[in-house]
């Protein structure tokens, strides 16, 4: 398995305002995700964060939102940018060893962010 | 486009209950369907898998069968403990990259 490392657990913020969400892997990995948790909903996959290479967004998600890093195999970050209250949700790192369709994913325990 | 549905919650049980969560998927091509769990305080982790048709996924005495007639992958356990409240989520995946979540039930077990 993987253990994933994600800091801060939780952040109160205010509008307007940033905040980058960092995401350590214990092992290097193939792919690593983050996924938003918006209260009483389902997980939803933000993006794939690629290494060295521009992150691969899904629909309704834009880099400058969200710009993701992944300077090396265990390491990335998410910035959520000029936050508004519809920003409040968990946000996860999710990370795998490889690609194959069988396997699972690893996740961090989650920022809880807050927007006031 | 591919999807889960899951019972929605909460459920409360009592201690020794059985359990059953459903979920049913929608899927182009043959997934692979997961069950996640996130305990109180703690991360998501997997609890158990199913990789093709008629495979049981089985872990700390949770099941669920992968049943393609029915596209369904049901959780169940013949007697739930307190320590088995958390959130369950259903999932699948098809490719190399997303999983796809259903919405999570909130199990509460009480003594």
């Amino acid at each position: 398995s993987a253990v994933i490392s994600q800091k801060p657990s939780r952040d109160i913020c205010q509008r307007g305002t940033s905040l980058t969400i960092q995401c350590q892997v214990d092992s290097q990995v193939t792919m690593m995700f983050w996924y938003r948790q918006q209260p009483g909903q389902s997980l939803t996959l933000i993006a794939t964060a690629n290494q060295g290479s521009e992150a691969t967004y899904e629909s309704g998600f834009v880099i400058d939102k969200f710009p993701i890093s992944r300077p090396n195999l265990t390491f990335s970050t998410l910035t959520v940018s000029n936050m508004s209250p519809e920003d409040s949700s968990i946000y996860l790192c999710s990370a795998g060893r490889d690609i194959e369709m069988n396997t699972e994913a690893f996740f961090g325990q989650g920022t809880r962010l807050t927007v006031v | 486009g591919d999807s889960v549905t899951q019972m929605e919650g909460p459920v409360t049980l009592s201690e020794e209950a059985f359990l059953t969560i459903n979920c049913t998927y929608t899927a182009t091509g043959y997934p692979s369907l997961f069950w996640y769990v996130q305990y109180p305080g703690e991360g998501l982790q997997l609890l158990l898998k199913a990789t093709k048709a008629d495979d049981k996924g089985s872990n700390k005495g949770f099941e669920a069968t992968y049943r393609k007639e029915t596209t369904s992958f049901h959780l169940e356990k013949g007697s739930v403990q307190v320590s088995d409240s958390a959130v369950y989520f259903c999932a699948l995946k098809t490719g190399a990259n997303n999983l796809f979540f259903g919405t999570g039930t909130r199990l509460t077990v009480i003594p």
